[in-house]
């Protein structure tokens, strides 16, 4: 059973490029969460979706950031002109979708490393 | 908020040597805890949870006792090796609302042979 699959696993954008960056979660679950690493420090979370719907952006930045997972296909986070301080590990993570408590253990993704020049 | 606090690191052990790394946190309700740990250039892998309170959680050797009269789960090990060495990450679930996580700031492990 394949884990959590991100791509690209490193990509470079000059300041005011679009980056994209996409995500697929585990056969079999529904449940996608975006997370962002800046250097040395811990996880923040960004944003909580479901097939086709948006559950929680409270982390994600007003502008420039959207989110989407699609009934087909992976799910994306883009960042419209990117800016030097969006440079950072982006983390996406799955969790499967049958029961309530099943929903406790989310996988991660080996994450997406934007670098902005 | 819910909130998280890890002892900073870096924690720097020989091999073979006990290893704590301490975790509390804040949050209302009951809140699940867990340890993920982090290789270097790679995701997060989950290493231990505990769902509730006087749960323990283990793996590998790890466990983490969930203690709600202290707010903690601290992570131990009773002999480390250098295989160990990486990033530790604390993280919580609030028991209320949606299924983010919320992690502390991670605490790197160097083990030396």
């Amino acid at each position: 059973n394949a884990g959590v699959m991100q791509n690209p696993r490193h990509l470079v954008r000059r300041r005011g490029q679009e980056a994209r960056l996409r995500c697929s979660p585990m056969k079999g679950h529904s449940h996608v969460y975006w997370y962002r690493q800046l250097p040395e420090e811990g996880l923040k979370f960004m944003v909580y979706l479901q097939k086709e719907n948006i559950i929680d952006e409270s982390g994600m930045p007003k502008e420039r950031f959207s989110a989407e997972f699609p009934k087909e296909g992976p799910s994306i986070l883009r960042i419209q002109q990117v800016v030097r301080g969006d440079s950072a590990a982006y983390f996406c993570a799955s969790s499967p979708s049958r029961l309530a408590w099943a929903q406790e253990t989310q996988y991660f993704g080996p994450g997406t490393r934007l670098l902005v020049l | 908020g819910d909130s998280v606090t890890q002892m900073e690191g870096p924690v720097t052990l020989s091999e073979e040597a006990f290893l704590t790394i301490n975790c509390t946190y804040t949050a209302t309700g009951y809140p699940s805890l867990f340890w993920y740990v982090q290789y270097p250039g790679e995701g997060l892998q989950l290493l231990l949870k505990a769902t509730k309170a006087d749960d323990k959680g283990s793996n590998k050797g790890f466990e983490a006792t969930y203690r709600k009269e202290t707010t903690s789960f601290h992570l131990e090990k009773g002999s480390v090796q250098v295989s160990d060495s990486a990033v530790y990450f604390c993280a919580l679930k609030g028991s209320g609302g949606y299924n983010k996580l919320i992690f502390g700031a991670g605490t790197r492990l160097a083990v030396h042979p």
